[in-house]
């Protein structure tokens, strides 16, 4: 079945440390985001992107960092200068960055820093 | 800017009784319309769309939705509600050729 997997699904982090967040998706979708949920925040956009080789920072691109270097995987990386990472992060996909279809999501990655 | 309201941020009901999540959005473009439901700790699934046509929409579980241009709303139904449909529930807007744009979401709780 056609699908978006995120891993790993909980994951831990000691302050100052880089960690990376894998997204894939074997839909043939040109476009993926990510976002990230906090408790009574609704869900904010960190990078998207349309096409391969190519993403655009959302509302809180801060602290994070992106590639695309295949069209199957948008990882994530969180690093040491955002300053409050713990959240909820979902990764996201679409047909076109323009299609009238909505998103399919992954199932999420839990970033608790320890 | 597009923007999107969900007008309560929490919803208790008792189990077999009727619900109502309120969505209103602003846009000056024609849109897309769609409702996602979360459980806890994972991902969106999405319930209902409405791209066109018919300005009521079923969705899976039994949803359904209405799309009103003139009040610029998507109100979420469900007539009898289970224990099980105790979730998030997030309303989105997609102007013509942008992203989807998402409410801040609606906690459904089902009691018995």
């Amino acid at each position: 079945d056609g699908g978006i997997t995120q891993s790993p699904k909980y994951l831990f982090r000691k302050e100052g440390q880089n960690v990376t967040l894998s997204c894939e998706q074997n839909l043939n979708h040109d476009a993926m985001y990510w976002y990230r949920q906090d408790p009574g925040q609704g869900l904010r956009l960190i990078y998207y992107s349309q096409i391969v080789n190519d993403f655009q920072k959302g509302d809180i691109a801060e602290g994070y960092s992106v590639s695309r270097e295949k069209k199957e995987s948008f990882p994530l990386t969180v690093t040491s200068a955002q300053k409050n990472p713990t959240a909820f992060y979902l990764c996201a996909s679409s047909l076109t960055g323009t299609d009238s279809y909505g998103y399919t999501f992954g199932s999420g990655t839990r970033l608790t820093v320890v | 800017a597009q923007s999107v309201t969900q007008l309560d941020s929490q919803v208790p009901v008792f189990e077999e009784a009727p619900v109502e999540l309120r969505c209103n959005y602003s846009s000056s473009v024609s849109v897309y319309l769609f409702w996602y439901v979360q459980y806890p700790n994972q991902g969106l699934q999405l319930l209902l769309k409405y791209l066109s046509g018919s300005t009521l929409v079923k969705g899976i579980n039994g949803f359904e939705a209405e799309f009103n241009k003139s009040q610029t709303s998507f109100h979420l139904r469900k007539p009898s509600v289970h224990i099980s449909d105790t979730a998030e529930y997030f309303c989105a807007v997609r102007p013509g050729g942008g992203k989807l744009i998402f409410g801040q979401g609606t906690e459904l709780s089902v009691k018995p």
